[in-house]
């Protein structure tokens, strides 16, 4: 099984700054990685799948890159909607795997 | 537009069985692949299943199998997931949801409580 590690944990920013999130694979996932949104009492919600493609609607302001083992999830100029937990998933192997996720909050 | 509902939940004891199921609409549901993903109360998202779009494909959690079993009637637009031998750690929100490279559209989601 291929184990998803997400960090940091938490992570406290200030509305208008930049937030960066990693997540490394235990191995080569390729591009086969997708980040999540979600927000409490909600189901998630797709904003990067293929490592870089946003998904339909998802502001520009979020970007993904990597590719391999080491994964990053940017947020430019953080909004008050944005602050949430966010997963990365490999979707290169099965078991299909999920980050522990890291929590953006105000700072 | 994309719409999945989920339903089926609710408290059982350990060692029964329940049947959830997701209906979907909005898409031509029998040309994509889907998956059930849970989530414990309070903890992270762990994906339980995936059928691929005609059923002939499944792949299961370890923590899931050989006690779950994912299926889908195209005829009715509906994916369902049977769970056998339910055990406390299998309390979670159940969610269904579209693969479109990721999860691309989820189900509310429905509350699994397994407890005597």
């Amino acid at each position: 099984e291929i184990v998803m590690t997400q960090s940091p944990a938490t992570l406290s920013v200030s509305p208008g700054e930049r937030a960066t999130l990693s997540c490394r694979a235990s191995q080569s996932v390729s591009s086969n990685l997708a980040w999540y949104q979600q927000k409490p009492g909600q189901a998630p919600r797709l904003l990067i799948s293929g490592a870089s493609t946003r998904a339909t609607g998802v502001p520009a302001r979020f970007s993904g890159s990597g590719s391999g083992t080491e994964f990053t999830l940017t947020i430019n100029s953080l909004q008050s909607e944005d602050f949430a937990i966010y997963y990365c998933q490999q979707y290169n192997n099965w078991p299909l795997t999920f980050g522990g996720g890291t929590k953006v909050e105000i700072k | 537009q994309v719409h999945l509902v989920d339903s089926g939940g609710g408290v059982v004891q350990p060692g029964r069985s329940l049947r959830l199921s997701c209906a979907a609409s909005g898409f031509t549901f029998r040309s994509y692949d889907m998956h059930w993903v849970r989530q414990a109360p309070g903890k992270g998202l762990e994906w339980v299943a995936l059928i691929s779009y005609d059923g002939t494909d499944k792949y299961y959690a370890d923590s899931v199998k050989g006690r779950f079993t994912i299926s889908r009637d195209n005829s009715k637009n509906t994916l369902y997931l049977q769970m056998n031998s339910l055990r406390a750690e299998d309390t979670a929100v159940y969610y269904c949801a579209r693969d479109g490279g990721g999860a691309d559209y989820w189900g509310q989601g429905t509350l699994v409580t397994v407890s005597s």
